[in-house]
């Protein structure tokens, strides 16, 4: 079946350093991926997306990576900053399917000062 | 601010209760979806509205339903509310339906039943 999941629940860095956010999906007809930031008392807030013709995308201070062979998504903060203290989830959709997302249960990065 | 527009913030209720949350979705957009945030559950899509009409369906209980009216706000209904409903409630919109682009989430609901 379908599923999203995260392969650790806390992320801890030091403000400054990059920092890597790793996601595992399951279903291999999934074609489109989504990073969302929710802070505390926020709905998630988009961050980037991939659609699965591509491997690697950037944005501002952050590139997701796919890997449609062993079906992972990382997405990658560079300089992470105070601001960037939030929970971090991937989502994924099947474009031939139904129109939901699923989401994975979430990664917590806390940035040191 | 996502342009998401979700009342009220914060809701008590007791159990065998009924509560309506109220989504407004950004200026144009045509798709609603309604997600439930548990602790435990992570995000779980129930629903989704496309220009009135229903267009997909999660993990929605029985006793849980939304519609979508004309001017394309949206309403989720939950009923015989039970201690195990408690959770964020959020909704998200999108223009084309997420397969086209990203949707854009409401600050939430958060439902609390005693």
């Amino acid at each position: 079946g379908e599923s999203v999941g995260l392969h650790l629940p806390t992320l801890s860095v030091q403000e400054g350093d990059n920092s890597i956010i790793n996601c595992a999906y399951s279903n291999s007809a999934s074609d489109y991926f989504i990073w969302y930031k929710q802070e505390s008392g926020k709905g998630p807030q988009f961050i980037i997306d991939i659609r699965s013709n591509m491997d690697k995308r950037q944005g501002q201070r952050v590139t997701v990576l796919l890997n449609k062979t062993v079906k992972h998504l990382s997405l990658q903060i560079a300089a992470t900053q105070p601001g960037d203290s939030a929970v971090y989830f991937c989502a994924e959709n099947n474009r031939g399917g139904s129109e939901k997302l699923v989401f994975g249960k979430g990664t917590k990065l806390t940035v040191n000062p | 601010d996502s342009g998401v527009t979700q009342t009220p913030k914060h809701l008590i209720t007791a159990t065998g209760q009924r509560v309506t949350l109220r989504c407004s979705p950004r200026s144009g957009d045509l798709s609603v979806y309604w997600y439930q945030q548990s602790l435990d559950q992570g995000l779980q899509f129930l629903i989704q509205y496309y220009n009135g009409e229903e267009r997909a369906k999660g993990n929605i209980l029985e006793r849980f339903s939304a519609q979508q009216f004309p001017d394309l706000h949206s309403e989720l209904n939950l009923s015989s509310l039970e201690l195990g409903d408690s959770a964020l409630y959020f909704c998200a919109s999108n223009t084309l339906g997420v397969k086209d682009t990203e949707a854009f989430f409401g600050q939430g609901t958060r439902l609390t039943v005693v």
